[in-house]
């Protein structure tokens, strides 16, 4: 199976900072991958599929590239409400494994 | 418009049994997969598997066959997770999401929390 990891696994930025985060397959996904939000003891929300097509209503400051084995997610100007835990998922093929999670909080 | 929503938070006893279910609306039940989500305290996401609502069909990812147990009432648009055999590393919070026709999981249940403890 693919594994799936992502870094940093955490990280703490001031508002208005540039933040991104990387997800890595074991394998070569194409693009089949999204990325989730999920804010403490909320639920996940579903932010880019097809590692780059942002879902409905989600701010214009997210944005996610890549292909393959080599993914980004990145928030253009960090906001208070961004603090959250992010996961990447791949999606090519069942299991439809996430990774690790990357935890993202203010300074 | 599309929600998933789950039963309440579960207190079980080690050995004992649990079920989850998460009733859907707002679209054709039967039009798209469930998937079933495991988060345990303080830990990441661990896909369980899926059901295909067209067929009843499971799919169990590795570590979840054998307790667990995908099933339907697709009378009342509903799927179930059955959790048999409870042991206190099932102590979860459970959801439901939607598998997009393109496979993502686009709407999420608001979780069940199962707790397993003596």
């Amino acid at each position: 199976d693919i594994q799936m990891t992502q870094s940093p696994s955490s990280l703490s930025a001031s508002v208005g900072d540039r933040v991104t985060i990387t997800c890595r397959p074991s394998q070569g996904i194409s693009n089949y991958l999204a990325w989730y939000q999920q804010r403490p003891g909320k639920v996940p929300k579903l932010l880019i599929y097809a590692a780059s097509t942002l879902h409905s209503g989600v701010p214009s400051r997210f944005s996610g590239s890549g292909s393959g084995t080599d993914f980004t997610l990145t928030i253009s100007s960090l906001q208070p409400e961004d603090v959250a835990t992010y996961y990447c998922q791949k999606y090519n093929s069942a299991p439809f494994t996430f990774g690790p999670g990357t935890k993202v909080d203010i300074k | 418009q599309v929600q998933l929503v789950q039963s309440g938070s579960e207190l079980k006893k080690p050995g004992a049994s649990v079920k989850v279910s998460c009733k859907a609306s707002g679209y054709t039940f039967t039009t798209y997969a469930m998937n079933w989500v495991r988060q345990a305290p303080g830990q990441g996401l661990e896909w369980m598997g899926w059901i295909n609502t067209n067929t009843g069909n499971p799919t169990y990812a590795q570590g979840f066959t054998g307790r667990f147990v995908f099933s339907l009432d697709t009378s009342v648009s509903t799927a179930y997770l059955q959790i048999s055999s409870l042991k206190a590393e099932d102590t979860a919070v459970y959801y439901c999401a939607r598998l997009a026709p393109e496979e993502y999981f686009d709407y999420w249940g608001q979780g069940t929390l199962v707790t397993v403890s003596s």
